[in-house]
């Protein structure tokens, strides 16, 4: 089975552009989750899609964007962006979306560069 | 709110040898814990996950625990080799696929 993929690997924006992620769950996976990570922050949690919905969502501001196809692949948008946008971000899937007893598999990330 | 915390940042060892990764948690009510892995410049690897309910999980060489009433885990890895180097993160869930991340453990075996 093909693992969770990620486009494009990295990216090189300006401040104030908008910027696209995408994110392709494993096969048969119906939930995504996205997390931005940081030297100083760490890794955050931005937003969860689940069939199309999106049931959760970290405290980060209205730029960031997300949402979910029917094939589950889902991308996520930043707006006007900022030099502190510049980040690793990753995205998970999980197959049914429970809570206690999913492992999340993770792609292997999107570099954004912010100049 | 959740915090996660990890200690040490850092760890040296020789290859061969027994080592524990620490991992605190300030809020119990917890669905999950997992344990991951990150090599440089790529993804997470998950290792391990105790659910709320279990006290520990094992996988080959790797065994992690969870007291869920003190808010600890700690991920205990046997015989360590240089292969192991990488940073090690705990994460505990507390919604829907909601992780709180610790900032992780970098270790380092030494040939």
């Amino acid at each position: 089975k093909a693992g969770v993929t990620q486009t494009p690997r990295y990216l090189i924006k300006t401040r104030g552009q908008q910027v696209t992620l995408s994110c392709s769950p494993i096969s048969g996976h119906r939930s995504v989750s996205w997390y931005q990570q940081t030297p100083g922050q760490g890794l955050q949690f931005l937003f969860e899609y689940f069939s199309e919905t999106q049931r959760n969502k970290g405290n980060f501001p209205g730029r960031f964007s997300g949402r979910q196809f029917s094939n589950s692949r889902s991308e996520m948008n930043v707006s006007t962006l900022e030099l502190g946008d510049s980040a690793l971000y990753l995205c998970a899937s999980s197959s049914q979306g429970q809570v206690s007893t999913d492992t999340q598999y993770f792609g292997p990330g999107t570099r954004l560069t912010v100049l | 709110k959740q915090e996660v915390t990890q200690i040490p940042a850092a760890l040296s060892v020789p290859e061969g040898e027994n080592l524990v990764l620490n991992c605190s948690f300030t809020d119990s009510a917890i669905y999950n814990l997992q344990w991951f892995r990150q090599d440089p410049g790529k993804g997470l690897t998950s290792l391990l996950l105790i659910q709320s309910s279990q006290r520990e999980q094992t996988s080959g060489r790797l065994n992690a625990s969870l007291d869920k009433s003190s808010g600890r885990s700690t991920l205990y890895i046997a015989a360590s080799q240089p292969g192991d180097s990488a940073t090690y993160l705990c994460a505990v869930s507390t919604g829907a696929n909601n992780l709180f991340f610790g900032t992780g453990t970098r270790l380092t075996v030494i040939p």
